[in-house]
């Protein structure tokens, strides 16, 4: 069965780099048609749509964001792993990894998110 | 960036009640869109996607409408575990983009 675990930093600081691990189990990313996204939700508000890696490497961005991310995977590790440089409190959120597309044209499967907070 | 407007921002209803969520694209996403569910500290299910197919396991109280830019989502007959925040979600380009949300609580 498919699991989407995320860890990372409960707390950074502004400027900092923020990395991030979406830890799966039950596929492959490595396999066709495999998709998976990051996404956030800052507290009380929506959510937004980070970035995605596909499985033969392709690698999309939110637009307002993209100078700032860097997303990546490790087939062996069965591993993504996103990078957002500068942080600042305005990216306090949950971040959630979830794939696309496995049965359905959408987020079939998420991960439980983590929690993060920019405080000096 | 294609922008989803979701509407009413919120809705009080009552159990057995009927409820529609209307959600509509600055341009045309054909039937790229999917519904989410979320209850507080959880993270969002997959109700219904491309535009009216529903999610497996998902009761049959949901229901999806819609393409090009309108788009709708019904809950029959509301039951007490459908309260929570319903978000749209467009694949038609990238980037991907959410709604604001719809809150639906007791009235």
């Amino acid at each position: 069965q498919v699991t989407l675990k995320e860890s990372g930093p409960a707390l950074v600081k502004p400027t900092e780099t923020l990395t991030l691990t979406c830890t799966f189990s039950g596929f492959s990313l490595s396999s066709s048609g495999m998709r998976l996204s990051w996404i956030r939700q800052p507290p009380g508000q929506p959510l937004e749509w980070l970035a995605r890696i596909d499985w033969d490497d392709d690698k999309f961005y939110t637009t307002s964001l993209k100078d700032r991310l860097h997303i990546s995977k490790d087939t062996s590790k069965n591993q993504v792993v996103l990078t957002m440089t500068n942080m600042a409190p305005g990216d306090t959120a949950t971040y959630y990894c979830a794939l696309y597309g496995v049965l359905s044209y959408a987020f079939d499967f998420w991960g439980q998110g983590t929690p993060v907070t920019v405080s000096s | 960036d294609i922008q989803l407007t979701q509407s009413p921002s919120s809705v009080s209803a009552s159990v057995g009640d009927r409820v529609t969520i209307t959600c509509r694209a600055s341009q045309s996403i054909s039937t790229w869109l999917a519904w989410y569910q979320q209850k507080p500290g959880k993270a969002p299910k997959l109700l219904i996607h491309s535009a009216s197919i529903l999610q497996s396991g998902v009761p049959s109280r949901f229901s999806g409408s819609g393409s090009g830019t309108h788009f709708i989502i019904t809950i029959s007959s509301l039951q007490p575990e459908d309260f929570a925040t319903y978000y749209c979600q467009q694949s038609d380009r990238f980037p991907l983009t959410f709604g604001g949300g719809t809150q639906v609580e007791v009235k």
